[in-house]
């Protein structure tokens, strides 16, 4: 079955550490994105991937790296500089091109930096 | 104003009850529109897309008032199985980074 899986479920940091948190599709998707959700708030855009090898920063991607090498996969680090990392983190994927393509979401990252 | 308004419920309903839910958004240029789920603690799924037309997919009928800036999600004859946060999506035509979410709103369907 096509899908978008992010790993691990579940991640906890000290302050002060790098984290990376995988995505990767199986969809053939061209377009990826990263978005965090706090609670009692709407999904906020991090980074966005249109295709491999480029990727353009959203809303707040202070303190957040990404890269895509692979059409397949789409890593983001969350780093020292971030300064609420904790947060649920999702990845999404769509097939790009229009703005008519709606999201595929994976099942999520949990993140707890204490 | 907030780009995409939802009122943020808790909407309490009994089963079998209908319920409809509005999201307002505030740029005219805005060109599609669709409805997510979201349960607790999980991703967000697509619902349906809403169409100009008004389209309907068994029990949910989602619609698009243009003129009013708003579109709108009714459930017809709640099930205990749709309680969930209902996430308004709206996007520009220029795709990729300007979809804007709404904060939700959340459905408790009781027996």
């Amino acid at each position: 079955d096509g899908g978008i899986t992010q790993s691990p479920k579940y991640l906890f940091r000290k302050e002060g550490q790098n984290v990376t948190l995988s995505c990767e599709q199986n969809l053939n998707h061209d377009a990826m994105y990263w978005y965090r959700q706090d609670p009692g708030q709407g999904l906020r855009l991090i980074y966005y991937s249109q295709i491999v090898n480029d990727f353009q920063k959203g809303d707040i991607a202070e303190g957040y790296s990404v890269s895509r090498e692979k059409k397949e996969s789409f890593p983001l680090t969350v780093t020292s500089a971030q300064k609420n990392p904790t947060a649920f983190y999702l990845c999404a994927s769509s097939m790009g091109g229009s703005y008519n393509s709606p999201l595929h979401f994976g099942n999520g990252t949990r993140l707890t930096v204490t | 104003r907030k780009e995409v308004e939802q009122d943020p419920g808790p909407f309490n309903v009994p089963e079998g009850a209908t319920v409809a839910f509005n999201c307002t958004y505030s740029n005219s240029a805005s060109q599609s529109f669709f409805w997510y789920r979201q349960d607790c603690r999980k991703e967000p799924k697509l619902l349906m897309s809403v169409y100009s037309s008004g389209n309907e997919d068994g029990r949910f009928t989602a619609q698009l008032n243009r003129a009013s800036q708003y579109i709108s999600l009714l459930i017809r004859d709640s099930k205990l199985s749709d309680s969930a946060t209902y996430l308004c999506v709206v996007t520009l035509n220029s795709g990729y980074s300007t979809l804007t979410f709404g904060k939700g709103t959340m459905l408790l369907v009781s027996p």
